[in-house]
């Protein structure tokens, strides 16, 4: 599975919309694009994923570039509880039940 | 959605004693579990796979005698670590992977061994 790069933490202010960037320029092309994110002391919460469509549930946006080599995870009106380490993970579906890698992920702080 | 149910959320022994941990899948079937470890302030580190009715697959560096590690059931996987000591404390996770391709987490296990 295509490893991925993202920014060790960022801020955004509540109510505003948090853009989480991730690279993963080595994806290939049956690869999905996933968001898990991990709340303090609980177990990683599933957020979104995508293959090569934009992508819009009622917890987010994935916005997945036409090249597919970054992609975007989008809170729009980020509030406290959205407070949590933020994973991209690049996998292939077809593959079976295979470990999911975590990387270092986004420590998102958002502030009242 | 899917559940996975994990237990205990938090647990407190002696050095030298073992503690069972246990996951459920609550409302689906669970061909493959996966049991990860974290430390404070790092990631998840994938400890060893499980599959029902077979052995666990560990990670290199994974004691498989000291991580016991049962998947009898579609539905139950648990992990026993065994003669427990103070640097095993860590937060246990556990994941289960139903055929739809899908990841469903356990909440965590915060062991401190004392």
């Amino acid at each position: 599975d295509a490893k991925t790069t993202q920014p060790p933490s960022m801020d955004c202010a509540e109510g505003r919309a948090a853009n989480l960037p991730c690279n993963h320029s080595t994806i290939s092309g049956n690869e999905y694009v996933y968001w898990y994110r991990q709340i303090h002391s609980q177990g990683p919460q599933y957020i979104i994923h995508g293959l090569k469509n934009n992508e819009t549930n009622e917890m987010a946006s994935l916005i997945i570039t036409e090249d597919r080599k970054s992609s975007t995870l989008i809170l729009p009106h980020a509030t406290l509880r959205d407070t949590a380490v933020y994973y991209c993970i690049v996998r292939s579906r077809r593959t079976g039940a295979n470990n999911l890698f975590f990387g270092t992920g986004t420590r998102l702080t958002v502030i009242p | 959605g899917a559940v996975v149910s994990q237990h205990p959320s938090r647990v407190i022994c002696k050095s030298g004693t073992s503690v069972k941990i246990e996951c459920r899948s609550l409302d689906f079937q669970a061909t493959t579990m996966f049991w990860y470890r974290q430390f404070p302030k790092q990631s998840l580190m994938l400890m060893a796979t499980s599959n029902e009715g077979s052995k666990a697959t560990y990670e290199q560096g994974v004691e498989k005698d000291k991580f016991l590690i049962n998947h009898a059931s579609l539905t139950l996987s648990t992990l026993t670590v065994t003669s427990a000591h103070p640097e095993d404390s860590s937060f246990y996770i556990c994941s289960a992977w139903d055929s739809s391709g899908g990841y469903t987490f356990g909440s965590g296990t915060r062991l401190t061994v004392v």
